[in-house]
């Protein structure tokens, strides 16, 4: 049974780093697209960006200028940091597998269960 | 960026009920749309990809529809276990956006 496990700090300073790191158990990080989501509280979902094994990454370009999403091929894991942090990136924040469809794109099929990261000095 | 608006964005209904909610992408997007729904506290489920197709043990009074620019999610017969929100999704671009989400609520 494939599992995604989300890991990192929970609290983050305004200006720093926010920085999250995805573990994958029961496939390889190889078969798919990896992608990082997140939510506000009790707001919607945002898609922040995704990871390829070969390293190739796109992002939303809202958030293009913050964001680098990265990957450990010994580890299973993908990770997200997110620079320069305020009140407005507290949010849960969600990994998740991107699997393509016979026909009409991609959907995100398995999640991780979500991490709360709260920005506060 | 593809913008993905739903409607409504909040729906008060009973149980046994028919419920339709709507999505419009801003530009055509094919069928590369999908659904989700999230229960308080949870973690999103995907309930339907590609504008249509459910995935497995999904209960077959969830139906989709549409295809360009506007897209359905039907429940054809609201049972106690729907309340949620519901979230669709464009996979048309690789800059994938969502939409506002759609809160169902117990009449």
């Amino acid at each position: 049974q494939v599992q995604l496990q989300e890991s990192g700090p929970r609290l983050v300073k305004p200006s720093e780093t926010l920085s999250l790191s995805c573990t994958v158990s029961g496939d390889s990080i190889k078969n798919y697209y990896w992608s990082w989501i997140r939510q506000p509280p009790g707001k919607g979902l945002e898609w922040i960006g995704y990871i390829f094994y070969t390293g190739s990454t796109t992002y939303s370009p809202s958030l293009r200028s913050r964001v680098a999403i990265s990957l450990d091929m010994s580890k299973n894991q993908f990770s997200l940091k997110l620079s320069s942090v305020t009140a407005a990136d507290t949010a849960v924040y969600y990994c998740a597998r991107e699997v393509p469809l016979v026909e009409f794109g991609v959907a995100f099929d398995l999640w991780g269960q979500g991490t709360k990261v709260t920005v506060s000095s | 960026d593809i913008q993905m608006t739903q409607s409504p964005s909040s729906l008060s209904a009973s149980v046994g009920d028919r419920v339709t909610i709507t999505c419009r992408a801003s530009q055509a997007i094919s069928r590369n749309l999908n659904w989700y729904q999230q229960k308080p506290g949870k973690v999103p489920d995907l309930l339907i990809s590609g504008a249509s197709s459910l995935q497995s043990g999904v209960p077959s009074r969830f139906s989709g529809s549409g295809s360009g620019t506007d897209f359905t999610l039907t429940i054809s017969s609201l049972q106690p276990e729907d309340f949620a929100t519901y979230y669709c999704q464009q996979s048309f671009s690789t800059l994938y956006t969502f939409g506002q989400g759609t809160k169902l609520e117990i009449k």
